[in-house]
């Protein structure tokens, strides 16, 4: 079962916006990361923020996470045509011994140059 | 350079033939993971491993085995192939603390 559920499904936006999005899990974590696919590729690793963690930044990059809600948002700002790809939230549902991770269904980003 | 690599990239396989994914990491890394991507699914996790002879199961690890007799190395094995099986398999892995390295996945299609 998905742990991680992103949304929107997709995101269309011009080049020099922000673009936001959120992702939402059922399970208590110790952390959450965030991914991104280029077409055909595999995942990259963009950044990681500990459940004790309320926001974390990364270049362009801003990730906050509310445990309360459940809920975690990445944000991309200044948005470039290269940062047209799908982008996965994963949380570790808890588990710490395992490192096994559970990702949402993802959000596929355009940006239109 | 340094990383996740599997092989093969693509491959077709006719129903009930099997074959053995490989995937090779050079970090040095303790846990290895097997998942599975498919369209509207995410990614889904079939089989994973802690350490050197350990394995196992994910979420969705019937029809598939695995070994890790080398730190380096896990193998994902298809003792026969089901249509079911067509997907994208990527392997990750990582160090005790810090996110996944991913290889560039196999594409693999069941006929």
């Amino acid at each position: 079962s998905q742990q991680g559920e992103e949304d929107p499904q997709a995101l269309s936006i011009q080049e020099g916006e922000n673009a936001t999005m959120n992702c939402s899990y059922k399970t208590s974590i110790n952390n959450l990361q965030w991914y991104r696919q280029n077409s055909g590729r595999g995942l990259v690793h963009l950044i990681l923020i500990r459940s004790n963690e309320r926001e974390k930044h990364s270049g362009r990059l801003r990730v906050t996470l509310d445990t309360s809600k459940k809920s975690s948002s990445l944000l991309i700002t200044a948005s470039r045509a290269a940062d047209t790809a799908s982008y996965f939230c994963a949380t570790d549902g808890g588990s710490s011994n395992t490192g096994k991770l559970i990702f949402g269904q993802g959000t596929t980003l355009q940006v239109k140059p | 350079n340094a990383g996740v690599t599997q092989t093969p990239k693509f491959r077709v396989l006719k129903t009930g033939q099997s074959m053995t994914l490989l995937c090779a990491q050079d970090m040095n890394h303790e846990y290895m993971y097997w998942y599975r991507q498919d369209p509207g699914m995410g990614l889904r996790l079939i089989h994973y491993s802690v350490g050197e002879g350990t394995t196992a199961k994910g979420e969705v690890p019937d029809g598939y085995n695995v070994s890790r007799l080398k730190k380096q190395n896990f193998l994902l094995g298809l003792e026969s192939a089901a249509p079911s099986q067509t997907s994208v398999y990527f392997c990750a892995s990582r160090p005790q603390r810090g996110g996944y390295t991913f290889g560039s996945g196999t594409r693999l299609t069941v006929v």
